[in-house]
């Protein structure tokens, strides 16, 4: 039971560059989000999904995309990479009222 | 505007001592208030959780209180160890009925032997 997996771990791009994060779960969570993590901004959303197939916008979507297809993924997507887009992203899932996140280890991401 | 605040600088505490985290927020009506603790390179951990109607939450060596007068939640961390130096978030549903958590900086926890 592996939780919440992200690939890849690390990455660098360089500028203009395009990439995909996945997220994996195996609890069969209907929510499913993608936070970035940036030093004194904390965690702060950018898409998250309420079930397969749906997608919304959080706080900061601008130069993401993503989509969740089957309901055990959610991908974040970057089209064309910025360096303002250096960070350090999670994903998280949610299953019900009473408990909380469980996030993924993390995709530490340089845009250079 | 809307703000969850959490002390930017790093608690230093001695083995045994009981650490208090402190988190306030504005303008928002939270459901309720979570915790989380994250360690270097990796992602949060939950920990505890308390509804606006609950004034205090335990959980082993772990206590939440949270006053929606005070418009604040304290964290507390008895008989510390050195394996509870860690990050400690804490974060809000903004009582819009649906599972989207705001979350505040964090507050680092150092705990000396």
């Amino acid at each position: 039971n592996a939780g919440v997996t992200q690939t890849p771990k690390f990455r660098v791009l360089k500028t203009g560059q395009s990439m995909t994060l996945l997220c994996a779960q195996d609890m069969n969570h209907e929510y499913m989000y993608w936070y970035r993590q940036d030093p004194g901004m904390g965690l702060r959303l950018i898409h998250y999904s309420v079930g397969e197939g749906t997608t919304a916008k959080g706080e900061v979507p601008d130069g993401y995309n993503v989509s969740r297809l089957k309901k055990q993924n959610f991908l974040l997507g970057l089209e064309s990479a910025a360096p303002s887009q250096t960070s350090v992203y999670f994903c998280a899932t949610y299953s019900s009222w009473g408990y909380g996140y469980t996030f993924g280890s993390g995709t530490r991401l340089t845009v250079v | 505007s809307q703000k969850i605040e959490q002390n930017s600088e790093a608690l230093n505490i001695q083995e045994g001592k009981t650490a208090t985290l402190t988190c306030n927020y504005t303008n928002y009506s939270p459901a309720y208030l979570q915790w989380y603790r994250q360690d270097p390179g990796r992602g949060p951990v939950f920990l505890l959780l308390i509804r606006e109607n609950e004034k205090e939450k335990r959980k082993e060596r772990l206590k939440v209180t949270f006053d929606t007068t005070l418009k604040q939640s304290l964290f507390h961390i008895t008989a510390s160890q050195p394996a509870d130096s860690a990050t400690y978030l804490c974060a809000l549903v903004p009582g819009t009925g649906f599972q989207k958590l705001v979350f505040g900086t964090g507050t680092r926890l150092l705990v000396s032997p």
